[in-house]
C-alpha cells in the first residue's frame, strides 16, 4: 500500500506553547488529507478534512483556531496546535488518499502537554 | 455515527482462520466496506475493501452478503502479530472514513 509518513513521532511541550506535526504522503500525491485524535482506548475520531489548496473542513466540536491546518502542496499537510494544554494530549494520526482511492494513515504522533 | 456494528473482542488460534464479522444494514448503494487494523501505537493498517464482490489479497479474504447487510473479514492462518483491533468502515469514495470502536482480535499461541 502507500506510504503516509509524519514527523515528529512524538513530542512534549510545554503548556501555552504551538506544536506543529507534518503528515507527508511518500508515494503518491495526496489530493485529500485528513487529521484524527485518539485518546487512550478510544477510536479514532475525525477531526478535519483538507483539500490542497482549499480552507480545512472542520468536525463539529474541533476548533479550527486552535488546531491550524494546511495542506499547501499533494503531498505535505501540516497540523499546528496552537497554545497547547495538558487536555490536547493524545495521539494524532494524519491519513492521505488521491481522488476517491484508499484512504492510506500515518503511524502516528504522540503529543504529551505539560 | 459509526456505521457499522463489530463485537468489542474475539480469540484465536494461532495458525486458525480469525473470522470476523461485521453489520452493516444502512449501507447505501454506492459506500465501500473498508477493513483496517491498528496494532497497538501505530497508526491504522489498510487491509482490504470491497463494494458488493468478493474480494481477496495477501493478507486476508473479504465475504460479502449477497444484500451486503454484512461481511465477514477472514484471516486464513492467523499469526501472533494479527492481535490488533480491527476496524470495519462502510464509506470511502468522496465519503469520510468515521472509525467505530471495533474488534480486539487477540491471537493465543
Amino acid at each position: 500500500g502507500a506510504v503516509v509518513s509524519q514527523h515528529p513521532s512524538w513530542v512534549i511541550c510545554k503548556s501555552g506553547t504551538s506544536v506543529k506535526i507534518e503528515c507527508r504522503s511518500l508515494d503518491f500525491q495526496a489530493t485529500t488529507m485528513f487529521w484524527y485524535r485518539q485518546f487512550p482506548k478510544q477510536s479514532l475520531m475525525l477531526m478535519a478534512t483538507s483539500n490542497e489548496g482549499s480552507k480545512a473542513t472542520y468536525e463539529q466540536g474541533v476548533e479550527k483556531d486552535k488546531f491550524l491546518i494546511n495542506h499547501a502542496s499533494l503531498t505535505l499537510s501540516t497540523l499546528t496546535v496552537t497554545s497547547a494544554h495538558p487536555e490536547d494530549s493524545s495521539f494524532y494520526i494524519c491519513s492521505g488518499k488521491w481522488g476517491q482511492e484508499t484512504q492510506y494513515f500515518g503511524p502516528g504522533t504522540r503529543l504529551l502537554v505539560l | 455515527d459509526a456505521k457499522t456494528t463489530q463485537p468489542p473482542s474475539m480469540d484465536c488460534a494461532e495458525g486458525r482462520a480469525a473470522n470476523l464479522p461485521c453489520n452493516h444494514s444502512t449501507i447505501s448503494g454506492n459506500e465501500y466496506v473498508y477493513w483496517y487494523r491498528q496494532i497497538h501505537s501505530q497508526g491504522p493498517q489498510y487491509i482490504i475493501h470491497g463494494l458488493k464482490n468478493n474480494e481477496t489479497n495477501e493478507m486476508a479474504s473479504l465475504i460479502i452478503t449477497e444484500d451486503r447487510k454484512s461481511s465477514t473479514l477472514i484471516l486464513p492462518h492467523a499469526t501472533l502479530r494479527d492481535t490488533a483491533v480491527y476496524y470495519c468502515i462502510v464509506g470511502g469514495g468522496s465519503e469520510k472514513l468515521v472509525f467505530g470502536k471495533g474488534t480486539k482480535l487477540t491471537v493465543n499461541p
